[in-house]
């Protein structure tokens, strides 16, 4: 059974431009987490999506968001990149409360 | 709001010890508690998964405890490997958010 997928695995960007990170859950999951672990600060949780709508966020401004398609895959865009976005974000994708994650993606903005 | 501190911050033990993690989290009332395991620059790998109905889970050279009445899991380690090395997380689901809240973490080293 293949895990969690996201794509892509490293992403450059400058400051002000935008990101669209994107995470495939694990078959039959219809829940999808997003969670972002910057240097030094730990894995903090951003937003949870569950059968297309979203279900609870984080403390993190409007310019993180998301949406999840009928698949059940998910996308995270982040607009006007600032430097301090810079961190692995991690998907993670539940059935019932377990949650399993993906490998991530580093986002770098320069 | 929920907060979960690790203790200590990093370890670094010979290979062969026995070894124990701390984690303790403020509010009681949580759903599960999970230990995972993150290799530098990587993702999270689920070791064990305690229900709060459950006291302890085994899981080969891994136990992991649960006190829920006094915030309290921890992370038995036997036998230490080279290979154990690495951060190692707790987190804990809440009530009905569902999110997990993780703690800082212990960077664990097992040396030669």
């Amino acid at each position: 059974e293949a895990g969690v997928t996201q794509s892509p695995t490293h992403l450059i960007k400058t400051r002000g431009q935008q990101a669209t990170l994107r995470c495939s859950p694990i078959s039959g999951h219809t829940s999808v987490y997003w969670y972002q672990q910057a240097l030094g600060l730990g894995l903090q949780f951003l937003l949870w999506y569950d059968e297309g709508e979203e279900r609870n966020r984080g403390n993190f401004p409007p310019r993180f968001s998301g949406r999840q398609f009928p698949n059940y895959s998910s996308e995270l865009n982040v607009n006007a990149l600032e430097l301090e976005d810079s961190a692995l974000y991690l998907c993670a994708s539940s059935l019932i409360r377990t949650q399993y994650f993906g490998p991530g993606t580093r986002l770098l903005v320069l | 709001k929920q907060e979960v501190t690790q203790i200590p911050a990093a370890l670094s033990v010979p290979e062969g010890e026995n070894l124990v993690l701390n984690c303790s989290f403020t509010d009681s009332a949580i759903y599960n508690l999970q230990w995972f395991r993150q290799d530098p620059g990587k993702g999270l790998t689920s070791l064990l998964l305690i229900q709060s109905s459950q006291r302890e889970q085994t899981s080969g050279r891994l136990n992991a405890s649960l006190d829920k009445s006094s915030g309290r899991s921890t992370l038995y380690i036997a036998a230490s490997q080279p290979g154990d090395s690495a951060t190692y997380l707790c987190a804990v689901t809440t009530g009905t958010a569902s999110k997990l809240t993780f703690g800082t973490g212990t960077r664990l080293q097992v040396t030669l």
